[in-house]
């Protein structure tokens, strides 16, 4: 079956303007997962959502960053007036259910670079 | 805060050979989930093995296994018969059930271990 989708691939954006992520996730997956990993590090969590809810957002890094999932299945990834900082990879992933036995599925990421 | 560290940036092993990856992780909680993510250069993370740890028994996927000490907090990841294949960044990551609330939790990972696999 289909593996967890993210587009588009790569993104160049000027600083300042704004840039929307996509994430679609396993269909019936109830959890989705957002993550930013810089250059040479590990990811790091920014938000989750079960269903369409978004039980948690701390580790959004600004509130430039927002993200949504209004119908429970894709998700999109929006910063605004993206700063050079900004630029890293975002992973998008998604589990069948909530409590953590269930393994995390990851998608392939978009590399977003701020110039 | 959880934190994971993983204090090989880079590992080098003979193909065929075995190599064991380094990870200790920081933690007041006493029911939590550790796990190696493999990260080849096509950047899809994928779930190599997992560990509960209220299970004292370490967990082995084939070529793969953990010695998972609690007490010490370590976690370290042996890869038998090394393969051209198993060349990639290995994340270590943590997870614990609802400390953020909602049920479940994002991931903690560490930095990464590069593995080079020497033909």
């Amino acid at each position: 079956g289909a593996g967890v989708s993210q587009s588009p691939r790569y993104k160049v954006a000027k600083r300042g303007q704004d840039v929307a992520l996509r994430c679609d996730p396993i269909s019936g997956h109830v959890s989705l997962f957002w993550y930013q990993q810089a250059l040479g590090q590990g990811p790091e969590f920014l938000t989750y959502f079960q269903n369409e809810a978004q039980l948690d957002k701390s580790g959004l890094p600004s509130d430039r960053f927002f993200a949504e999932r209004p119908e429970g299945s894709v998700s999109t990834l929006k910063i605004q007036r993206t700063q050079q900082e900004d630029s890293a990879v975002y992973l998008c992933a998604s589990s069948l259910g909530t409590i953590p036995r269930y393994e995390q599925y990851f998608g392939p990421g978009t590399r977003l670079t701020v110039t | 805060a959880q934190t994971v560290t993983q204090s090989q940036p880079e590992m080098s092993v003979q193909e065929a050979e075995t190599v064991t990856l380094s990870c200790t992780y920081d933690t007041s909680e006493s029911d939590y989930y550790l796990f190696w993510y493999k990260q080849p250069p096509s950047r899809q993370m994928i779930l190599v093995i997992r560990q509960e740890a209220y299970k004292q028994q370490n967990a082995t996927e084939n070529r793969f296994s953990v010695n998972f000490q609690k007490a010490a907090k370590s976690f370290s990841l042996k890869i038998s018969d090394s393969q051209l294949g198993d060349a990639a960044m290995y994340f270590c990551a943590y997870r614990t059930p609802g400390s953020r609330g909602g049920g479940a939790d994002g991931l903690t990972f560490g930095k990464g271990t590069h593995l080079i696999i020497q033909p």
